[in-house]
């Protein structure tokens, strides 16, 4: 079974420039999860996607980040513009329609300048 | 609201010694699942175990085992005969009210050393 698949696997930028990142989720994957990761701490949950619909975006900063899930499948998150403190591990993760346990992907490692 | 604690920021130890991470809980949920996962140098995170709050029996799965105590709130993992290739930062998480989304804890950064 293939994984979660995102890329680019890393990214640096200058502060105001935009990015964005993209993630393939397990096949079958009904529920796809973007993370935050800031170094030193535990992952923070960004927004969760059931099937193209959103269940949960209260902890993404709307007014630089957004993300959407087109066809319900590859998912893509933004930044515009992009500041010092973004500099995370961006994770994504799907489950499957029990949820339980996710599958994460590899991160994308964002470094703002 | 949900929270994780995990105090050992880093532990060090020579190979074969056993260790043992700590994990301190705090929910208002009746129902909720704790969850370990290692998150090796290559950045992805590895779903170790998940445990649900009905189930208190302890979990050994090869050289890993799960303590899982309600009474102390605590969920520790304990690595047993440790190698190098378990060096990584290890999460415990914790999620409830319904929601399998857990709430990850700041990780624990074990080094073991040859």
């Amino acid at each position: 079974e293939a994984g979660v698949a995102q890329s680019p696997r890393y990214k640096i930028i200058e502060k105001r420039q935009s990015v964005a990142f993209w993630c393939n989720p397990i096949s079958g994957h009904a529920t796809l999860y973007w993370y935050q990761q800031i170094l030193g701490q535990g992952p923070k949950l960004l927004i969760q996607f059931q099937n193209n619909g959103v269940v949960d975006d209260s902890q993404l900063p709307k007014d630089r980040f957004s993300a959407e899930r087109l066809k319900g499948v590859d998912s893509t998150l933004k930044i515009q513009p992009a500041k010092l403190e973004d500099s995370a591990v961006y994770l994504c993760a799907s489950s499957s329609p029990r949820g339980g346990g996710y599958t994460f992907g590899s991160g994308t490692r964002l470094t703002v300048v | 609201a949900q929270k994780v604690t995990q105090a050992q920021t880093e532990i060090s130890v020579v190979e074969k010694e056993d260790v043992t991470l700590d994990c301190v809980y705090e929910t208002r949920d009746t129902t909720y699942y704790l969850f370990w996962y290692k998150q090796p140098p290559s950045g992805e995170l590895v779903f170790l175990i998940r445990r649900n709050s009905f189930d208190e029996q302890n979990e050994i799965s090869g050289r890993y085992s799960w303590n899982f105590q309600k009474s102390t709130s605590s969920f520790n993992f304990t690595i047993t005969a440790s190698q190098v290739v378990d060096s990584a930062v290890y999460f415990c998480a914790l999620s409830g009210g319904g929601s399998y989304i857990p709430t990850f804890g700041r990780g624990t950064s074990l080094i073991v050393h040859p």
